[in-house]
């Protein structure tokens, strides 16, 4: 089956610590995103890739980085400057032309312990 | 810069009673407009696209419909399992009528339906 995989469901960092979150999708989308959801608020992009090799900062940025080395995968790494990482992160790809629904992984819930 | 409001914040429905979700948008240039719904705990799972004004589009109980500033999901006769979040986003051109997909999204309805 096509679709995106998210992992792990559940990530537990410490103070100070890089956490890494994978996902990789098998839907031969050319761009995949990021997105942080807290309680309340709507989805808000971190960061978004168009091409392999290419990326491009979102909304909220600062204290995360990713790369895209391969169309399939798109990892997110939660740095140490991230003040407030305690989040639900969700991953999305979608075509470039033609319909451009983003199709959703089932997230990683990250907490700061 | 784009923006979306939907409304209300939280809706609770005995089953049955029929309701609609809005969704108030700005966008420089409307690419298209998307419903999603969502699960405690889960992602989003894709519903609709609406691309111009006065499209609809149906599955099963959910109708959304579009006009220039507005799009609502209309949820006819609902059951429980229909209690869900419910997201609406909207994607805009870019500069030269380019697009990367970014999509800008509502709050969401919290939507309860009561047995």
């Amino acid at each position: 089956d096509g679709g995106i995989t998210q992992s792990p469901k559940y990530l537990f960092r410490k103070e100070g610590q890089n956490v890494t979150l994978s996902c990789e999708q098998n839907l031969n989308h050319d761009a995949m995103y990021w997105y942080r959801q807290d309680p309340g608020q709507g989805l808000r992009l971190i960061y978004y890739s168009q091409i392999v090799n290419d990326f491009q900062k979102g909304d909220i940025a600062e204290g995360y980085s990713v790369s895209r080395e391969k169309k399939e995968s798109f990892p997110l790494t939660v740095t140490s400057a991230q003040k407030n990482p305690t989040a639900f992160y969700l991953c999305a790809s979608s075509r470039e032309g033609g319909k451009r629904e983003a199709f959703f992984g089932q997230g990683t819930r990250l907490t700061v312990v | 810069e784009d923006q979306v409001t939907q409304s209300p914040e939280a809706l609770r429905l005995q089953e049955g009673e029929s309701s609609s979700l809005n969704c108030s948008y700005t966008v420089s240039g409307l690419r298209g407009l998307f419903w999603y719904r969502q699960d405690p705990g889960k992602g989003p799972e894709f519903l609709f696209t609406l691309y111009s004004a006065g499209e609809e589009k149906e599955k099963e109980r959910l109708k959304a419909t579009l006009t220039k500033k507005e799009s609502f999901l209309h949820i006819t006769a609902p059951k429980p399992e229909d209690s869900a979040t419910y997201l609406c986003a909207v994607q805009a051109f870019g500069a030269g009528g380019t697009s990367y997909g970014k999509l800008t999204f509502g709050q969401g309805t919290i939507l309860t339906v009561h047995p």
